[in-house]
């Protein structure tokens, strides 16, 4: 089946920690997002990648990094940094990224990430 | 001023009704506008592009007024299946989506 896959659904974690999330797509889509949502706003765009090794900071990249080392796989690290990570995380892959294509944007299941 | 304006709701109907909903948006050099519909605790799926013309799609349709800045979502005949929180959503010169923060609406037997 093609599709965007995220790993964990739930996640928590302590305080101080790092955590990844994971993305990955079978679609051979050529760019990938991530985003965060939190209660009652709309998503808000952490990183971007439109092909493999280079990405750009989104509206709040601060506190989160990224990688694009093969084409389907888009991780994002929470850092400590991050003052607020307890939120809903969605990545999402589009066919196009090149200006003047534009596809339609795919979205993961999303993980939900809780700090204790 | 948020780029990307919704009424929050809840808009709570009776099935069958006609509902409407509006979007404002503030950048004049947007390129494209969507609707997608997001369900509790899951992922944004796309319901429809936005035309300059207007479109239909069975019981949806979407209006743009580009002079206004304003996007329009109507759903004719609601069906309980409708209930959802439906995001508007502007792409930027940039190539990036801008997303409101979504209008729910409860569809009731």
């Amino acid at each position: 089946d093609g599709g965007i896959t995220q790993s964990p659904k739930y996640l928590f974690r302590k305080e101080g920690q790092n955590v990844t999330l994971s993305c990955e797509q079978n679609l051979n889509h050529d760019a990938m997002y991530w985003y965060r949502q939190d209660p009652g706003q709309g998503l808000r765009l952490i990183y971007y990648s439109q092909i493999v090794n280079d990405f750009q900071k989104g509206d709040i990249a601060e506190g989160y990094s990224v990688s694009r080392e093969k084409k389907e796989s888009f991780p994002l690290t929470v850092t400590s940094a991050q003052k607020n990570p307890t939120a809903f995380y969605l990545c999402a892959s589009r066919l196009g990224s090149r200006e003047g294509s534009y596809n339609e944007q795919f979205f993961g299941p999303g993980t939900r990430l809780t700090v204790l | 001023r948020k780029e990307v304006e919704q009424d929050p709701g809840p808009f709570n109907v009776p099935e069958g009704a006609t509902v409407a909903f509006n979007c404002t948006y503030s950048n004049s050099a947007s390129q494209s506008f969507f609707w997608y519909r997001q369900d509790c605790r899951k992922e944004p799926k796309l319901l429809m592009s936005v035309y300059s013309s207007g479109n239909e799609d069975g019981r949806f349709t979407a209006q743009l007024n580009r002079a206004s800045q304003y996007i329009s979502l109507l759903i004719r005949d609601s069906k309980l299946s409708d209930s959802a929180t439906y995001l508007c959503v502007v792409r930027d010169s940039s190539y990036k989506l801008i997303f409101g923060s979504g209008t729910r609406l409860l569809v009731r037997p």
